[in-house]
């Protein structure tokens, strides 16, 4: 089953504004890591939250972790529409020895109109 | 830059077909995957290989085998391919558990479907 539920599963908003997305998890985790996704193609890694942080910041991404609740918010600031694609949350378990295998929530597809 | 690349964007296949899915990383990374990608069901993990010659199974290995013979060189196989395994395959590397990135570089993925 997958670990990571994400919400909303489409999400679509005007340029400029804020885009949230959610993730939620289920087991402990190493870090959890965001990835994007254009249509019809591989994905491209965004940002990386380790389990001992809580907020960090690349750009005008914004990831938060809160472990005790295992769940992770994605804040895109200012959005444009090149923003438009589909977004993932990932989690990476405490497990050594599985190799960096991650487990990957459903998605949120945004749509940013112009 | 990380280069990960695919054999093929687009491939048609017959149902029963033996199907091979390559996949190339320049970056000498240890561990590769393969994933399918499937709407409603997001990503998921077929097989991953930490090492040369060494392979685990993912959450949906059935009908699917590979071969990492060599370290930057990655295959899927459908034994016999079934109209069930059309989808989109994706295949990621990653430096080893330790290195100083723990991100996965992917593909631009393979359209599979099997008629």
């Amino acid at each position: 089953s997958q670990q990571g539920e994400e919400d909303p599963q489409a999400l679509s908003i005007q340029e400029g504004e804020n885009a949230t997305m959610n993730c939620s998890y289920k087991t402990s985790i190493n870090n959890l890591q965001w990835y994007r996704q254009n249509s019809g193609r591989g994905l491209v890694h965004l940002i990386l939250i380790r389990s001992n942080e809580r907020e960090k910041h690349s750009g005008r991404l914004r990831v938060t972790l809160d472990t005790s609740k295992k769940s992770s918010s994605l804040l895109i600031t200012a959005s444009r529409a090149a923003d438009t694609a589909s977004y993932f949350c990932a989690t990476d378990g405490l497990n050594y020895n599985q190799g960096g295998k991650l487990i990957f929530g459903q998605g949120t597809e945004l749509s940013v109109k112009p | 830059d990380v280069k990960v690349t695919q054999s093929s964007r687009y491939l048609v296949k017959r149902t029963g077909e033996k199907v091979f899915l390559e996949c190339v990383q320049d970056m000498d990374h240890e561990n590769m995957f393969w994933y399918r990608q499937d709407p409603g069901l997001g990503l998921r993990l077929i097989y991953f290989s930490y090492d040369v010659k060494m392979k685990e199974k993912g959450d949906i290995p059935e009908g699917y085998s590979v071969s990492r013979e060599k370290k930057e060189r990655f295959s899927l196989i459908l034994e016999s391919a079934s109209t069930n395994q059309t989808s989109m395959y994706l295949c990621a590397s990653r430096l080893g558990p330790g290195g100083p990135s723990y991100e996965q570089y992917f593909g631009p993925g393979t359209r599979l479907t099997v008629t």
